[in-house]
């Protein structure tokens, strides 16, 4: 069964800094992984999605790699901004049967 | 815009009391789903809708209804809501089940006494 974990659960550093956001999964099996913002009160927004084939993707400050021999997957956020304070979710899509399996995500704090 | 709209944003009700959390989407997508959010558990998928009058069970269908008759709406109903289903719900939406951006609503913060 795919378990997916993202350590640490909160991280909290100050504005500026780059930094780097884990995710692991046991099942190398998947079809993609995404990465999602989640704010209070807003949902969740899709920040990358990454295809099996690929390495890496990458949208302004965020860069998404993954390698999915190792289960592992990071999403590096450079020169941090309080505005990236949230929580950032990873999920994989299963090769088998398509279904989307969650971790449970890690806050972010930025701090001015 | 493009969104997904849920209401209520939030409801507490009692043990037993039918209730319905609407979805609606204007994008014109094929593919909408449920979800609950539990603290350190993440996100679980509840249903999902291929298609008008398509739909099928997640990862945690207990206790829950859904329908599809117009591809814009996907209301989820608790027939009889119990306070394990005291959660967080969003609704999502995309194009197709895979390789596309989910589009997900506000939320919905359900409690159960």
């Amino acid at each position: 069964k795919q378990e997916v974990t993202q350590i640490p659960a909160a991280l909290s550093v100050p504005e500026g800094e780059n930094l780097v956001l884990n995710c692991s999964f046991t099942d190398s099996a998947i079809y993609n992984l995404q990465w999602f913002r989640q704010d209070p009160g807003k949902g969740l927004t899709s920040l990358l999605l990454i295809q099996s084939s690929q390495r890496e993707q990458t949208s302004g400050r965020l860069n998404a790699s993954l390698d999915k021999s190792s289960g592992r997957s990071t999403l590096y956020i450079a020169a941090s901004q309080p505005g990236d304070s949230a929580t950032y979710l990873c999920a994989v899509t299963m090769d088998s049967n398509y279904q989307l399996i969650w971790g449970a995500g890690t806050k972010l704090i930025i701090k001015p | 815009e493009a969104q997904v709209t849920q209401n209520p944003r939030y409801l507490i009700t009692v043990t037993g009391k039918k209730l319905t959390v609407t979805c609606s989407q204007n994008m014109n997508h094929e593919y909408m789903s449920w979800y609950r959010q539990d603290p350190g558990l993440g996100l679980r998928q509840i249903y999902y809708s291929m298609n008008v009058e398509v739909t099928d069970k997640g990862d945690v269908p207990e206790g829950y209804k859904v329908s599809r008759k117009e591809k814009r709406n996907f209301p989820l109903i608790l027939e009889s809501p119990s306070p394990n289903q005291t959660s967080l719900y969003f609704c999502a939406s995309s194009l197709d089940r895979v390789g596309y951006e989910q589009y997900f609503g506000p939320g919905t913060r359900l409690t159960v006494t």
